[in-house]
């Protein structure tokens, strides 16, 4: 069966540091990856999809970045932290159409 | 930009009463999904609906789709406590979308034993 995990859980910054939130999947091959941002615990934004190695789509402007650099590695990233980019993280790969997502990353930056 | 829009924003229930929830839409979708989001944790799916299918089952679950109204609902039967959390619904728009799904605010239902 396919999995997907996340992280770290939890995780406090200083503004201006560096940020790498790490993701895998197992059990599937070539899947499609996402990160997702949910601030204020409601709705979720779509940050960035691959559909493949090196093949990363950002889906807003926003001070973090995202690799692939491998098949079922997902990786975001921020080379200075804002307060704005606190928030709830979630990495997530599809099926069918379907979501799966992991159990997100906590982001406090401080 | 939220294609979904959840109503209500909140919903507060006595255990074994029925749940529902809507979801508006703007634009048309290839399917519509409904997740579960418990306190702090990822979402789980829980329903698929296809843009060609009105009614969908699942255990407890009932969803319903009108696509001339851009509208779905979620019907949770004889709700427990165990299903107080945010239920979202997400539109993906095209078969052609690699699931690039909107979701909306999200219904936070409390349910009190």
């Amino acid at each position: 069966s396919q999995t997907i995990h996340q992280w770290p859980a939890t995780l406090v910054q200083p503004v201006g540091s560096p940020l790498s939130l790490e993701c895998t999947v197992e059990g599937t091959s070539n899947p499609n990856l996402y990160w997702y941002r949910q601030a204020a615990g409601r709705g979720l934004q779509l940050l960035f999809y691959s559909i493949g190695i090196d093949q990363i789509s950002s889906e807003v402007p926003q001070n973090l970045s995202a690799s692939r650099p491998q098949d079922r590695q997902f990786i975001l990233s921020s080379k200075k932290l804002l307060l704005s980019d606190s928030g709830f993280y979630l990495c997530a790969w599809s099926w069918e159409g379907t979501i799966y997502f992991g159990e997100g990353s906590w982001l406090t930056v401080v | 930009s939220q294609q979904g829009e959840e109503d209500p924003q909140a919903l507060s229930i006595q255990e074994g009463e029925n749940a529902t929830m809507n979801c508006s839409y703007k634009t048309s979708i290839n399917n519509l999904q409904w997740y579960r989001q418990n306190s702090g944790r990822g979402l789980v799916h829980l329903i698929l609906i296809r843009s060609n299918e009105r009614e969908k089952h699942s255990g407890r679950l009932r969803v319903t789709l009108d696509t001339s109204k851009k509208s779905s609902s979620l019907l949770i039967t004889a709700s427990r406590a165990a299903d107080t959390a945010s239920y979202f619904c997400a539109t993906d728009p095209s078969v052609t979308s690699y699931g690039k799904l909107t979701f909306g605010q999200g219904t936070i239902l409390t349910v009190h034993p």
